[in-house]
């Protein structure tokens, strides 16, 4: 099956400091991976999408320079979190899609972020 | 987006048959109905997903009536593992956004 990582899957910074989340397709190429947000007891909600290659498009609401994606490969792309504060503090979730003729998503572990 | 309503929560007993309902009145003629399982602090995870009529794979059956404004995930003696959230989406997924809505929380009691 079609495996997705992130890592790290636990972070914890202080107030102002910016931290990187990194989402890999383990066994295929992601045309497009996404990234969601969740937080506790809600719903999974979409912050930005992600091609290979070109600039992420963010969803409404979601400020894209604090929260700076970067899709440098296939298989690769990144969420960078600058200067956290601690109402970023969320579970953050990436997915990827094959693309072609698959018509499902792969959803990574998740990383927890704690912005103190 | 088709938006999707389900039921919040439900409950059930070790060794039962679970059917989670799912409307989607506005679904359109390219979408798909998938529906992922999500356990605490994970990425959800694939269960199914369907066009019309009936899915079945080794985990649950997914019944789509004609009009497919509905759909119901079928979760055959559900153990206490299978407590989680489950999702219905819908919408032309793969390289598409997906949309989650609230989900049904299940919890299976023993």
């Amino acid at each position: 099956g079609a495996v997705v990582s992130q890592h790290p899957s636990r972070v914890i910074c202080k107030s102002g400091t910016s931290v990187k989340i990194e989402c890999r397709s383990l066994d295929f190429q992601a045309t497009t991976m996404f990234w969601y947000r969740q937080f506790p007891k809600q719903s999974l909600m979409l912050m930005a999408t992600s091609n290979e290659g070109s600039k992420a498009t963010y969803e409404q609401g979601v400020e894209k320079d604090k929260f700076l994606i970067n899709h440098a490969s296939l298989t690769l792309s990144t969420l960078t979190v600058t200067s956290a504060h601690p109402e970023d503090s969320s579970f953050y979730i990436c997915s990827a899609a094959r693309g072609g003729s698959y018509n499902e998503q792969f959803f990574g572990p998740g990383t927890r972020l704690t912005v103190l | 987006l088709a938006k999707t309503t389900q039921p919040i929560s439900m409950d059930s007993y070790e060794g039962q048959e679970v059917n989670i309902t799912c409307s989607h009145n506005n679904i359109a003629t390219n979408d798909y109905i998938t529906w992922y399982q999500q356990f605490p602090s994970q990425g959800p995870r694939f269960i199914i997903q369907g066009y019309k009529t009936k899915v079945t794979n080794e985990v649950a059956s997914l019944f789509i009536p004609a009009d497919r404004k509905s759909s119901t995930l079928s979760l055959p003696r559900v153990s206490l593992s299978d407590t989680a959230v489950y999702y219905c989406l819908v919408g032309e997924t793969g390289a598409n956004n997906l949309f989650f809505g609230t989900g049904t929380r299940l919890t299976v009691i023993p």
